[in-house]
Parts: structure tokens; C-alpha cells; sequence
């Protein structure tokens, strides 16, 4: 299975600003996912990462909010604008090759956000 | 309505000994399939074990297990002899959607499970 490098690993920042997520792939991937875990609760879906199409939200996540850009298979970001404290959770990206008979999914380490 | 529902929020278990943690779900889809991933305080996902909807052997890796009972639509993790770096939370999740199109991961809410020395 793929292993994703996610960066960074944890920040603190100031309400109004922004902050990009990066995740590397050590391999060729057809589908990459940003998920959102808010304190103490689940992992819920933010969009799924296409290359080569626009990104697809879930319902609650819009592109103004959490842009993201998926410029080849292995790499994609995720940016979280204009933040505020509501905004703070763990991000995490996942990936999985359709190519692959492999049916999991990998997950990044984690972005621990601190807005302030 | 919920798709996955994970009812223990926290569970207890003495070392060596075993545990369930349960999970059932909702769909109506004919393909579809189920996973479990722990998450140490350290925040990343760890994939434990998958049963696909057509499998007809539950799964099993190592010390997990997977009771897949398809006509109650529950999929329940066993580890057996518990040890004390299982202690974490534990997801349930379920692929929906096309396989390679339009499919992501629908999560429950976890169960954190607590192993005493």
C-alpha cells in the first residue's frame, strides 16, 4: 500500500488567515480524500481529490473555504481559509489506487490545527 | 440516519483478555465494504481489517477478527489476547458508492477502548 507524507505535522495560527495542508504519496494514486476530525468526534469526509477534475465536496464544504488542488497522482493540498476557532480539528488526507486490488485506504499522520 | 453506529463509546478490558467492539451499519447497496482502523493518541489511522459485502469467510489479521453477519448488518471486531498498546480509539467505517468512481468512506463515531494492566 501507499505511504503518505503529510505536512505539517501540527500548527497554531491566527483567526483570518489561512494554512496549507500538503500530502506526497510515494506512489502513483487515482484517488486521494481530506477528511476533517473535530475534537473528540469522527472523521468526516471534506471532498475528494481527483486528478485531472475538480475536486467534489460533501455537503457543508465548500470550495471558497477549503480550496484544493490535486496537480498530479502523487501529490495534492488542502487550505483552509480565513480561519477561525471553529476551524480548529485534525485534517487528514487518505489515498487508494482503484488500479490496486488493494481495497484499503491509506492515511496521512494528521494535521493538528490550532486557530487562536 | 446514521450509516455506521458504533453504541459503546468506551470500552474496558483486563490484559491478555479478549474484546468486541461493535459496529452495525445501513445500506442497500449489494457491494460494499467494511473496515476497521485504530487511531492511537497520535492521531493516524491505522487499518486493522476489511470484509468485502460477498465474503463469505470473516476476515481475520493476526488478532482481529471480523464477526461479519450479513443478514443483521453488523460487523463487529474481536481482538483477542489484548495487549496494553491496544489501547486507542477504534473506527468502524463502510465504502459506499461506486468502487473506483464516486466511492469514499463513511465513518462511525468510535469507540475508545482502555486496556488495564
Amino acid at each position: 500500500s501507499a505511504v503518505i507524507s503529510q505536512k505539517p505535522s501540527r500548527d497554531i495560527c491566527q483567526r483570518g488567515t489561512s494554512l496549507t495542508i500538503q500530502c506526497q504519496v510515494d506512489s502513483q494514486v487515482t484517488m486521494m480524500f481530506w477528511y476533517r476530525q473535530q475534537p473528540g468526534q469522527s472523521l468526516t469526509l471534506i471532498a475528494t481529490a481527483n486528478q485531472g477534475s475538480e475536486a467534489t465536496y460533501e455537503s457543508g464544504f465548500v470550495i471558497d473555504k477549503f480550496p484544493i488542488s490535486r496537480p498530479n497522482l502523487t501529490f495534492s493540498t488542502l487550505t483552509v481559509s480565513n480561519m477561525s476557532p471553529e476551524d480548529s480539528s485534525i485534517y487528514l488526507c487518505s489515498a487508494r489506487d482503484s488500479r490496486e486490488t488493494f481495497y484499503g485506504y491509506t492515511f496521512g499522520s494528521g494535521t493538528r490545527l490550532t486557530v487562536v | 440516519a446514521q450509516k455506521i453506529t458504533q453504541t459503546q463509546p468506551g470500552m474496558f478490558v483486563q490484559e491478555k483478555e479478549a474484546v468486541t467492539l461493535d459496529c452495525t451499519y445501513d445500506t442497500s447497496d449489494q457491494s460494499y465494504g467494511l473496515f476497521w482502523y485504530k487511531q492511537p493518541s497520535s492521531g493516524e489511522m491505522i487499518f486493522l481489517i476489511y470484509q468485502g459485502s460477498y465474503d463469505e469467510q470473516n476476515a481475520t489479521e493476526g488478532r482481529y477478527s471480523l464477526n461479519f453477519q450479513k443478514a443483521r448488518k453488523s460487523a463487529n471486531l474481536v481482538i483477542s489476547a489484548s495487549q496494553l498498546g491496544d489501547s486507542a480509539m477504534y473506527f468502524c467505517a463502510m465504502r459506499e458508492g461506486t468502487q473506483g468512481g464516486s466511492e469514499k468512506l463513511v465513518f462511525g463515531k468510535g469507540t475508545k477502548l482502555t486496556v488495564n494492566p
